[in-house]
Parts: C-alpha cells; sequence; structure tokens
C-alpha cells in the first residue's frame, strides 16, 4: 500500500471550510483513496473515499488531483465535533487476494476553535 | 440497526495473566478486523477474518496473541501470558462481503491495562 504524507496539525474555526491535504506520490493506478476519523475515545469512523474523480458525501467533499499524487478532504462546514484525527489511507479494496486492512500514519490533529 | 459492540470496555489485568476481547460484528458482516492503539505505536492492524478463516495474521505480534472466530459472527482475541506492553486500545471492526463495501465499521474498543 502507498505510503500518506499529512500535516500533524491544523486549527480551523467553527464554520468555515477545513481543508486537509494529504500526498500519496507513489499511490498505485488501483489503489483508492480513503479517509477516516478518530473522535477521542472513539473507533475510527469512515468519511468517504475516491478513486480519480472528486466525490461529496454528506460529511465531506474528497479532492483528488488529475495525477492523484494528492488530494483534499474539505469539510465545508467545520464544527467543534468535527475536531478529530483525520486520517488518509490509499490501499486496493478487499477482493480474492486482498485483505484490505487499513494501514494508518499518524494523521491530522484538526482542532476546531469558536 | 445495532453497531460493531466489544467487551469488556476496560480491563485491568495483571502481568502473567491471560485475558479474552469479545468482538460482535454488524450482523450479516463477513469481514472482521482485530486493530490495536497504543500510545507509543499509532493504530495498527493485528488479524483479518473473512468468514471464520484467518487468511491474514501478519499485524499479531508474537505467539502469545491467537484470534478465533466462531459461526462467522463473534471474534474473540485472547493475550496469554500478558506483558505491560500489551496495553493498549484494542479496535475491532467489520465490514460486508464478499467484496469491499469501501467502509470499515468500528466498536468503541477495549482498553487493556497490564499492571
Amino acid at each position: 500500500d502507498a505510503k500518506t504524507t499529512q500535516p500533524t496539525s491544523m486549527d480551523c474555526a467553527e464554520g468555515r471550510a477545513a481543508n486537509l491535504p494529504c500526498n500519496h506520490s507513489t499511490i498505485s493506478g488501483n489503489e483508492y483513496v480513503y479517509w477516516y476519523r478518530q473522535i477521542h475515545s472513539q473507533g475510527p469512523q469512515y468519511i468517504i473515499h475516491g478513486l480519480k474523480n472528486n466525490e461529496t458525501n454528506e460529511m465531506a467533499s474528497l479532492i483528488i488531483t488529475e495525477d492523484r499524487k494528492s488530494s483534499t478532504l474539505i469539510l465545508p462546514h467545520a464544527t467543534l465535533r468535527d475536531t478529530a484525527v483525520y486520517y488518509c489511507i490509499v490501499r486496493v479494496p478487499r477482493g480474492s487476494s486482498n485483505t484490505g486492512k487499513l494501514i494508518f500514519g499518524q494523521g491530522t490533529t484538526l482542532q476546531v476553535k469558536p | 440497526g445495532a453497531g460493531v459492540s466489544q467487551s469488556p470496555s476496560n480491563k485491568v489485568t495483571e502481568k502473567g495473566k491471560d485475558v479474552e476481547l469479545r468482538c460482535d460484528p454488524i450482523s450479516g458482516h463477513t469481514a472482521l478486523y482485530w486493530y490495536r492503539q497504543s500510545l507509543g505505536q499509532g493504530l495498527e492492524f493485528l488479524i483479518y477474518f473473512q468468514g471464520n478463516s484467518a487468511p491474514d495474521k501478519s499485524g499479531l505480534p508474537s505467539d502469545r496473541f491467537s484470534a478465533e472466530r466462531t459461526g462467522g459472527s463473534v471474534s474473540t482475541l485472547t493475550i496469554q501470558r500478558t506483558q505491560q506492553e500489551d496495553s493498549a486500545v484494542y479496535l475491532c471492526a467489520s465490514s460486508s462481503g464478499p467484496l469491499d463495501s469501501y467502509e470499515q465499521y468500528f466498536g468503541p474498543g477495549t482498553r487493556l491495562t497490564v499492571t
């Protein structure tokens, strides 16, 4: 699985957009970009994933560059409850020869401030 | 519906004792994963089950660690002769099959403290 690089920490004002970058310059053609977050004392929570195209769901948007070497997770209107560690992970989906296990890096600690 | 549940939520044990940690995955999820999270190591993969089989045990740190899954549902992670370095939060996750739904649903974890 490709390695990812994320900033250690970021701050964001409540109500503003939070843009969390991730570099994955060695990503392979069949690897997806996944984002999970972990709020303090809870298990990780899936946010969004994508392969090539930009994706949006009720939680966030994922912007993947054309060369797929980096991506940005966007929380459009951050709230205090979005304070968490955000993990960017790249991997091949689970299938006949892949387990789909998640390899977590150190992630980005996002602090949303009032 | 019910999510992934784990028990106990907290476990304190003496060094050298054996412990069992339980995971109840989401009903119908065929894939089950164990991870652990410790201060020094972050979140690390331990073992993967597809049904009752464990095709990937590569993350188990030593032969003191074992896991089983029965009936394609409940899984138990057993740590024998616990050591202080085993202190961590043990997390279980499940995912629907046969192919990846892209999401793994995590339980709240079991915090293990070895004294």
